[in-house]
């Protein structure tokens, strides 16, 4: 069963911490996304990988870093979270193709909460 | 530019009836992917179906269907005699190349929240 796991469903951090959150994919997939999700925003693209140690910006990156040292691991870094990062995350993997990408599979999120 | 359109914030229907959710897109690109997600009240987004764009044929799967149609950039999704268990928040979306660039990504609509009452 093919899988997209995300470190932690729900994460409450303070102001000014340091927030990792870790994807790992098990479908040697090129590409990995991740988005955030907010009500009545939709889907809003971070950041996007498409090889390892590639990365690019999708429409909102600002406050935000990601790492992809190995083909299967993408991860989101708040360097220094603030409370409008309060939102629902989601990883995502797919292969790519001679249409763009293909679908994409998504993990169950991670639900963060900034105070 | 990509985009995708769901001007369909919110539908509510009776279990049973027929209803559509409306997608409308927008690209340059020739060649390119339309989906539908479905994401229940869990939150979990579940892939439904995938369409190339040389494609129009309709397709049924179930009570599901989906209509594209290229002249109108539209790839409408019918559910046909809704059921409780269709409640959800339903995306549309577009993967292009984007011009000058090889890599892809999806461009998602806003989505459409479905409530079937019993």
């Amino acid at each position: 069963d093919v899988k997209v796991t995300q470190s932690s469903r729900y994460l409450v951090k303070r102001t000014g911490e340091k927030v990792f959150l870790e994807c790992v994919q098990d479908m040697d997939h090129e590409n990995m996304f991740w988005y955030r999700q907010d009500p009545g925003l939709g889907l809003r693209l971070i950041y996007f990988s498409y090889d390892v140690k590639m990365k690019e910006k999708g429409d909102i990156p600002e406050g935000y870093s990601v790492s992809r040292e190995k083909k299967e691991r993408f991860s989101l870094i708040l360097e220094s979270a603030s409370t409008n990062q309060t939102s629902m995350y989601l990883c995502a993997s797919s292969r790519m193709t001679v249409f763009g990408t293909g679908e994409l599979f998504f993990g169950e999120g991670s639900r963060l909460t900034v105070l | 530019a990509q985009k995708v359109t769901q001007a369909q914030t919110e539908i509510s229907v009776v279990e049973k009836e027929d209803v559509t959710l409306d997608c409308v897109y927008e690209t340059r690109d020739t060649t390119y992917y339309l989906f539908w997600y479905k994401q229940p009240p869990s939150g979990e987004l579940v892939f439904l179906i995938r369409r190339n764009s040389f494609d129009e044929q309709n397709e049924i799967s179930g009570r599901y269907s989906w209509n594209f149609q290229k002249s109108t950039s539209s790839f409408n999704f019918t559910i046909t005699a809704s059921q409780v268990v269709d409640s959800a928040v339903y995306f549309c979306a577009l993967s292009a190349t984007d011009r000058g660039s090889t890599l892809g990504r999806l461009y998602f609509g806003r989505g459409t929240q479905l409530t079937v009452w019993p």
